[in-house]
């Protein structure tokens, strides 16, 4: 099965310091690939999703961008963090041939001050 | 779109309860995956099922696909069983659509 890692855990960052949380997986090729935010008190909000090297599908506008430099590696940044982009990232992975579940990692939390 | 409702919102049972979270959902999807969502934020997944029941110990998961329907049971609940339960539909050629959780508290 899939392991996904995540770095960092945790992360404080002051408003418009730059910011890349980096997501590997490993046991698996050519997965679909998620970033996925929960705000405090909230859903799961979809923020990018990727089905090969590349290829990056944007869900919600906004300061943060995507990008899948390599098969197994997704990686999340910012330019200028926002107060608003504090929460919990989690990366996901997801084999649609296989019909397999969808894996999550543990998770970043991060907070903007 | 696909929309995803769970009920209830928030649920508070004693240890030992049998428990029923549900989900409904509003266009015909290929798969729908039960995650559970521990107070440190990690999430596990469950169960994915498209069709029938699936059991995994005190869980059991069960699906009516003509009435766009699911439910979660834990049974003999205890209070490590304490989480946000997901529900999620997979469509088929979009992402994920996610339920907003149900918060579940078990009670000693």
């Amino acid at each position: 099965s899939q392991t996904i890692h995540q770095w960092p855990a945790t992360l404080v960052q002051p408003v418009g310091s730059p910011l890349s949380l980096e997501c590997t997986v490993e046991g698996t090729s050519n997965p679909n690939l998620y970033w996925y935010r929960q705000a405090a008190g909230r859903g799961l909000q979809l923020l990018f999703y990727s089905v090969g090297i590349g290829q990056i599908s944007s869900e919600v506008p906004q300061n943060l961008s995507a990008s899948r430099p390599q098969d197994r590696q997704f990686i999340l940044s910012s330019k200028k963090l926002l107060l608003s982009d504090s929460g919990f990232y989690l990366c996901a992975c997801y084999r649609r041939d296989k019909r397999e579940t969808q894996y999550f990692g543990p998770g970043t939390r991060l907070l903007v001050l | 779109k696909n929309e995803v409702e769970q009920s209830p919102q928030n649920l508070t049972a004693q240890e030992g309860e049998f428990i029923t979270i549900n989900c409904s959902y509003s266009v015909g999807i290929s798969a729908l995956h039960w995650l559970q969502q521990h107070p440190g934020g990690g999430i596990v997944s469950l169960f994915m099922l498209s069709s029938g029941k699936k059991k995994h110990g005190r869980l059991i998961a069960t699906i009516n696909i003509q009435e766009k329907h699911s439910s979660l049971h834990i049974t003999a609940s205890h209070p490590r069983d304490s989480a946000v339960y997901i529900c999620a539909v997979d469509s088929g050629n979009t992402p994920l659509v996610f339920g907003k959780g149900t918060r579940l508290s078990v009670i000693a």
